[in-house]
């Protein structure tokens, strides 16, 4: 298993700023993800996070507006853009080890935008 | 067709009576299965996890795939008020594949 530290857990943002959310995983995983999830809905995935090369983004989701990094094999940042109040959402990170599928969760951020 | 469909419920059930929760599948190339619980303003958490067919059994969990018929169940005996959650069916295949969610099922379980 993997445990996931993710932060910050919730933030208030003003319009037109940016948030970057941390992802610390406490073993080396092999694929990491990031996800959105607006209330009361399932997870939407926003990207793969690739080590050392870009990300890879699901359709509907641009590198311009949620850059992401993966410096290493347990670190990974998302940075959500020029915010809008629709992206007032919360944020997952994700991480899978091996090629056995188990996918395990940050606690998520809780990002309000205002 | 979505990839996985699950009722989102909600569900609401007597203190220990039976949970029987369901996601339909498409993709036939899906080995890995999983169901997560999560806890309202919680991240999921890794409820149940079974490689292929069969039946795998945890306390008061068991999880069911058959993948004949690309049915995945869940179900949870002698149901607690601590059990209410949102249940996310959620299904893999090898190589990394993406994780494909199920919409999730808000359960309800009343003292």
């Amino acid at each position: 298993s993997a445990v996931i530290s993710q932060k910050p857990s919730r933030d208030i943002c003003q319009r037109g700023t940016s948030l970057t959310i941390q992802c610390q995983v406490d073993s080396q995983v092999t694929m990491m993800f990031w996800y959105r999830q607006q209330p009361g809905q399932s997870l939407t995935l926003i990207a793969t996070a690739n080590q050392g090369s870009e990300a890879t983004y699901e359709s509907g989701f641009v590198i311009d507006k949620f850059p992401i990094s993966r410096p290493n094999l347990t670190f990974s940042t998302l940075t959500v853009s020029n915010l809008s109040p629709e992206d007032s959402s919360i944020y997952l990170c994700s991480a899978t080890t091996g090629g056995l599928g188990e996918a395990f969760f940050g606690q998520g951020t809780r990002l309000t935008v205002v | 067709q979505k990839e996985v469909e699950q009722d989102p419920g909600p569900l609401s059930v007597p203190e220990g009576a039976i949970v029987s929760l369901n996601c339909t599948y498409s993709n036939s190339a899906f080995q890995y299965f999983m169901w997560y619980r999560q806890y309202s303003r919680k991240g999921p958490e890794l409820l149940m996890y079974t490689y292929s067919s069969g039946n795998k059994e945890d306390g008061r969990f068991t999880a069911q795939v058959d993948k004949s018929s690309k049915y995945i169940s869940l179900f949870i005996r002698d149901s607690q008020p601590s059990d209410s959650a949102t249940y996310l069916c959620a299904m893999s295949g090898t190589g990394g594949f993406k994780t494909i969610f199920g919409a999730g099922t808000r359960l309800f379980v009343k003292a």
